[in-house]
């Protein structure tokens, strides 16, 4: 079965980068994803990256996929306040979805 | 527009009573998605439905009754539920067949006295 994993929390300081990083065991995936979520809000989609591919840039946002090693990382440049929240990876496996258990990051003035 | 929407934002009902969350979007998605996420948790699927049809139950009480009436709108019914059903139900879509880009609604915190 499909196994997500992810630490659960990271704490930087503003204006440093942030790397939240994400293991797998099933690579049969086709889409892996980056999703935030605020305090009491739903699940915004950050950004995604296709499974032939080995890197994704968006803005401050860098995508890596280390399919030898079933390793996705974000890594939010130039970390700010309002980037505080949970972060979630997601793999497809079809229409299924599964979700990593989250990295909680908090971003310290 | 790259909305769903979901209605209510916040509900608290007894435990014999029936209540009904909705959600809709105007995407021109064909499949969408229930999943409930508990506190401190990741969402978990429980309903998806492709094309207006019930295309992965998984293994949900039939306390939680899902609808497609059209391809723009989804809704759960829910009836005699527990305390532990107490969540943040969410709501998402996606273009077909692919689930990429699944798009999330803001959720429904419910509450089961």
């Amino acid at each position: 079965g499909e196994d997500v994993e992810q630490s659960l929390f990271l704490s930087v300081r503003e204006g440093d980068s942030s790397v939240i990083n994400c293991t797998y065991t099933d690579s049969s995936s086709t889409y892996l994803y980056w999703y935030k979520q605020e305090p009491g809000a739903g699940l915004q989609l950050l950004t995604y990256i296709f499974s032939n591919m080995d890197m994704k840039q968006d803005q401050r946002l860098t995508v890596l996929l280390n399919k030898k090693d079933k390793h996705l990382s974000l890594r939010i440049a130039d970390t700010q306040t309002g980037d505080s929240a949970i972060y979630f990876c997601a793999l497809s496996y079809g229409q299924n979805f599964v979700f990593g258990p989250g990295t909680r990051l908090s971003v310290l003035p | 527009d790259t909305e769903v929407t979901q209605t209510p934002k916040h509900l608290v009902m007894g435990m014999t009573n029936k209540k009904s969350l909705k959600c809709e979007q105007h995407m021109g998605h064909r499949a969408m998605y229930w999943y409930k996420q508990k506190a401190k948790k990741p969402p978990e699927l429980m309903f998806v439905y492709s094309y207006e049809k019930l295309s992965i139950n998984e293994s949900v009480p039939s306390r939680f009754s899902p609808e497609c009436p059209n391809s723009s709108l989804l809704n759960l019914h829910l009836h005699a539920l527990q305390p532990e059903d107490s969540a943040l139900y969410l709501c998402a879509s996606s273009h077909g067949d692919l689930s990429y880009e699944q798009y999330f609604g803001p959720g429904t915190r419910l509450t089961v006295t």
